[in-house]
């Protein structure tokens, strides 16, 4: 039973245009959500997070919404940028000591020039 | 920074083979785990670890054991290495306690011939 599920497993965005993500989630007892980005052959890098009381946080082009009663988080990245090409996982924290994190499957982000 | 570094980037193994993976982080983290990436399934949790010689199974345990005899130190290991572990293989380690952002090494690419 997957309890977070990225439903796009790609998207194709012009560069300085908005890219949208969408993360869908199950288990209402999650705590935190957070987005990890990877390049080809590297680890995934930790973008931004969002605790589970609210409902926006953001970072610079990136900015995650939560939608509780829809159990739906998304991913905004205005502008972006070729350098953004790469894959995105949503993950979700079952919360307290250990951080267990439930991820996606993540959603390669194409930027064209 | 936090490092994460993983012992091999590339390994090739023979089915049957006992295979020892190493990650070892640099940030005196109490959690580590380890993950492995398949395509369209995301990442998926194996093991991990909260503590010195304390571990717990995550959602695909079968044919894995893990060892964590020093706090920066967690070994994966493959008891007798079968085709259906080929897999990227990912090692993280973060904070204990609320949540905290795990970080990543770059990956083993593990192919069992």
């Amino acid at each position: 039973d997957q309890q977070v599920k990225q439903n796009s497993p790609s998207l194709s965005v012009q560069e300085g245009r908005i890219s949208i993500l969408n993360c869908d989630y199950t288990n209402s007892m999650f705590d935190y959500f957070l987005w990890y980005k990877k390049y080809p052959a590297e680890g995934p890098t930790f973008l931004i997070s969002i605790s589970s009381i609210k409902d926006k946080n953001e970072d610079g082009r990136f900015t995650v919404f939560l939608n509780k009663s829809a159990k739906h988080l998304s991913l905004h990245i205005v502008p972006s940028q070729p350098g953004d090409s790469a894959v995105y996982f949503c993950a979700a924290s079952v919360g307290g000591a250990t951080n267990k994190l439930i991820f996606g499957t993540g959603t390669l982000l194409a930027v064209q020039p | 920074d936090v490092k994460v570094t993983q012992s091999s980037r590339y390994l090739v193994k023979r089915t049957g083979e006992k295979v020892f993976l190493e990650c070892v982080q640099d940030m005196d983290h109490e959690n580590m785990f380890w993950y492995r990436q398949d395509p369209g399934l995301g990442l998926r949790l194996i093991y991990f670890s909260y503590d010195v010689k304390m571990k717990e199974k995550g959602d695909i345990p079968e044919g894995y054991s893990v060892s964590r005899e020093k706090k920066e130190r967690f070994s994966l290991i493959l008891e007798s290495a079968s085709t259906n572990q080929t897999s990227m293989y990912l090692c993280a380690s973060s904070l204990m306690g609320g949540w905290q952002p795990q970080h990543f090494g770059d990956g083993t690419r593990l192919s069992i011939l």
